[in-house]
């Protein structure tokens, strides 16, 4: 069975502190997909990210960036300089091949602090 | 393109009350789900159907039902209402593409409260 786990329940930073979020999964398939949502005060999942197993290759974006290590079953997400308006709760996320169903990890909640 | 639309955004049940929740979509995803959000847990997966009359049970069905007798609607039934299922509803729906499984859209939730 697929697990996610997102062991830090909660991040206070102050504004332009960097944040590191973990993730770590767990699977027995060979391929598979990773994912970050975003869930705002307002309620509603923003997708921010999508990586496939054989696809390492770390990936920046704006102010985030994204950690996929297979080695360690690790998949961190990096927000850079964080603002204000990156208070939220991420949410790590896997599927795997040929099965839509996500497992969600727990959640950390983000809050920067102006 | 409205993308995935749930209805209602909030609702408020009496233990042992009837109702379903909406969900709808338009871009003709193959595969539509519900999860249910809870402080400290994530979102956990109720149902899940990968086409118009297939459905099949996921990680937390009991209480619920569904039914998907087209490929746009996905609706979630509560037969009996219990405090239990108090939380935040969300339906998404997604398709497997060239580059295998792609993101899950999801809808704007429905918050639920039992009294």
């Amino acid at each position: 069975a697929q697990k996610v786990t997102q062991a830090q329940t909660e991040i206070s930073v102050v504004e332009k502190e960097d944040v590191t979020l973990d993730c770590v999964y767990e699977t027995r398939d060979t391929t598979y997909y990773l994912f970050w949502y975003k869930q705002p005060p307002s309620g509603e999942l923003v997708f921010l990210i999508r990586r496939n197993s054989f696809d390492e290759q770390n990936e920046i974006s704006g102010r985030y960036s994204w950690n996929f290590q297979k080695s360690t079953s690790s998949f961190n997400f990096t927000i850079t300089a964080s603002q204000v308006v990156d208070s939220a709760v991420y949410f790590c996320a896997l599927s795997e091949a040929n099965d839509y169903k996500l497992s969600f990890g727990a959640g950390t909640t983000v809050t920067v602090r102006a | 393109n409205a993308g995935v639309t749930q209805t209602p955004k909030f609702q408020v049940l009496k233990t042992g009350q009837s109702m379903t929740l909406q969900c709808a979509q338009d871009m003709n995803h193959e595969y539509m789900s519900w999860y249910r959000q809870d402080p400290g847990m994530g979102l956990r997966l109720i149902h899940y159907s990968v086409g118009a009359g297939i459905t099949d049970q996921g990680e937390v069905p009991n209480g619920y039902n569904v039914s998907r007798s087209t490929t746009e609607d996905f609706p979630l039934r509560l037969l009996s209402a219990a405090p239990s299922q108090t939380s935040v509803y969300f339906c998404a729906s997604s398709y497997i593409g060239e580059g295998g499984n792609t993101e899950a859209f999801f809808g704007q939730g429905t918050r639920l409260t039992v009294v």
